[in-house]
């Protein structure tokens, strides 16, 4: 059974720019949900989705956006990149009703 | 605020030491807790969760044990293996419409052979 599959796995971009990041979650797993990793702030939720709904949003600004597809794969877009939103961004997905989240290897993204 | 927090941020031992990695939680409304270990160039992987109706819980080579009077929970790992090696980090949940995880800022274990 294939895990969670995160594209790309590394990224870099130039301060301004707009970036998507792609999630497909463990086949039958409908609640994705994004979190942003550094180094000074840990693992830090960015937002969860079922059935294509956006059930939980975390405390970033608005530049941070998400969606999720019918077939529960989840995309998320930061505009307007800063330097400080470079991180690794873990998608991570779970069975409807579990609070048990299977995570994805992340996506490295560099801002320059 | 809730938060999840570490007590000991890196941890050596030796190869067949038992290992215990701390983790106070403030958020009394947690009822979920889950242990990720995470090696490096990879995401959390799950390695054991517990509710708050339990106060311990095992698994394989693994103990979690949970202290709901004093907000505390730890990861007990039996004769630690260089494989052990990584980060791992405590998250709580508490339920209801909530369906975020709270992490806490994790502890490097490092076994030494």
């Amino acid at each position: 059974k294939a895990g969670v599959t995160q594209t790309p796995r590394y990224l870099i971009k130039t301060r301004g720019q707009q970036v998507t990041l792609s999630c497909s979650p463990i086949s039958g797993h409908r609640s994705v949900s994004w979190y942003q990793q550094t180094p000074g702030q840990g693992l830090q939720f960015l937002f969860e989705y079922f059935s294509e709904t956006q059930r939980n949003k975390g405390n970033f600004p608005g530049r941070f956006s998400g969606r999720q597809f019918s077939n529960s794969r989840s995309e998320m877009n930061v505009s307007t990149l800063e330097l400080g939103d470079s991180a690794l961004y873990l998608c991570a997905s779970s069975l409807a009703g579990s609070r048990s989240y299977t995570f994805g290897s992340g996506t490295r993204l560099t801002v320059v | 605020g809730e938060s999840v927090g570490l007590h000991l941020p890196t941890l050596s031992v030796q190869e067949g030491d038992n290992s215990i990695i701390n983790c106070a939680y403030s958020n009394s409304a947690s009822d979920y807790f889950i242990w990720y270990k995470q090696e490096s160039g990879k995401g959390p992987q799950f390695i054991i969760d517990i509710r708050s109706n339990m106060d311990k819980r095992q698994g394989q080579r693994v103990t979690v044990l949970l202290n709901k009077t004093v907000k505390h929970l730890s990861l007990q790992i039996a004769a630690t293996q260089p494989g052990d090696s990584a980060v791992y980090f405590c998250a709580e949940n508490s339920g209801g419409s909530n369906y975020k995880l709270t992490f806490g800022k994790g502890t490097l274990l490092t076994v030494n052979p």
